[in-house]
């Protein structure tokens, strides 16, 4: 099993502001990072796969970076709308996939 | 449209009774996967298949079966359930096993109630 920590566990974000958040791992032993976005009632959905160390992905306001010596991978979400509230995860893929528990996001308007 | 199916959406059952969920894509893809969602747990895999007729273990297997008889199909099977086998499911299948390709594309869900 990979420990895949992310951190914090819930936000809340003022509409307009930016925030992001961490996925970390203890080692770069794996094949890809990937990144999901998870809106309550519905399913995960692919947000990012990331394969190498210093990969950056951007997918309009949201983007993340990897950095696989160090062990940790970032989510950034620049101008928060309230679309964006939802449970973000984090997950390393060695064949078998490992989740992070989650960091719910949450934006007041 | 390209997408990943589950039956039922949800059921409620008694301890012991088996049951069958079923999964299916239209994707051609080649790796399917099964999870399950608790509370403060998040997902964890339950078996995982990079092909017809090649299934594995993923971290939670007690209690679980599959099979991968199609490249379509991925049914998940619970010999005798127990009510610590309640949980959220979700199927999933992605293009390969790893690298660039290996996003996972989820089903909608099964809510299974062991009683």
């Amino acid at each position: 099993i990979l420990n895949v920590e992310q951190s914090p566990q819930s936000l809340h974000v003022q509409e307009g502001d930016s925030t992001n958040f961490t996925c970390s791992f203890p080692s770069s032993n794996f094949y890809a990072l990937h990144w999901y976005r998870w809106e309550t009632a519905k399913s995960p959905e692919a947000l990012f796969v990331m394969t190498l160390n210093g990969d950056e992905k951007k997918k309009g306001r949201i983007s993340a970076t990897l950095n696989t010596k160090e062990g940790y991978s970032y989510l950034y979400i620049k101008g928060s709308q309230p679309e964006d509230s939802a449970t973000y995860l984090c997950a390393l893929n060695d064949y078998k996939l490992s989740f992070g528990a989650g960091t719910t996001v949450t934006v007041r308007a | 449209e390209a997408q990943v199916t589950q039956n039922p959406r949800y059921l409620i059952t008694v301890t012991g009774k088996k049951l069958t969920v079923t999964c299916s894509q239209n994707m051609n893809h080649e790796y399917m996967s099964w999870y399950r969602q608790d509370p403060g747990l998040g997902l964890r895999q339950i078996y995982y298949s990079m092909n017809v007729e090649v299934t594995d273990k993923g971290d939670v297997p007690e209690g679980y079966k599959v099979s991968r008889k199609e490249k379509r199909n991925f049914p998940l099977i619970l010999e005798s359930p127990s009510p610590n086998q309640t949980s959220l499911y979700f199927c999933a299948s992605s293009l390969n096993p790893a690298g660039a390709e290996g996003e996972q594309f989820f089903g909608p869900g099964t809510r299974l109630t062991v009683l």
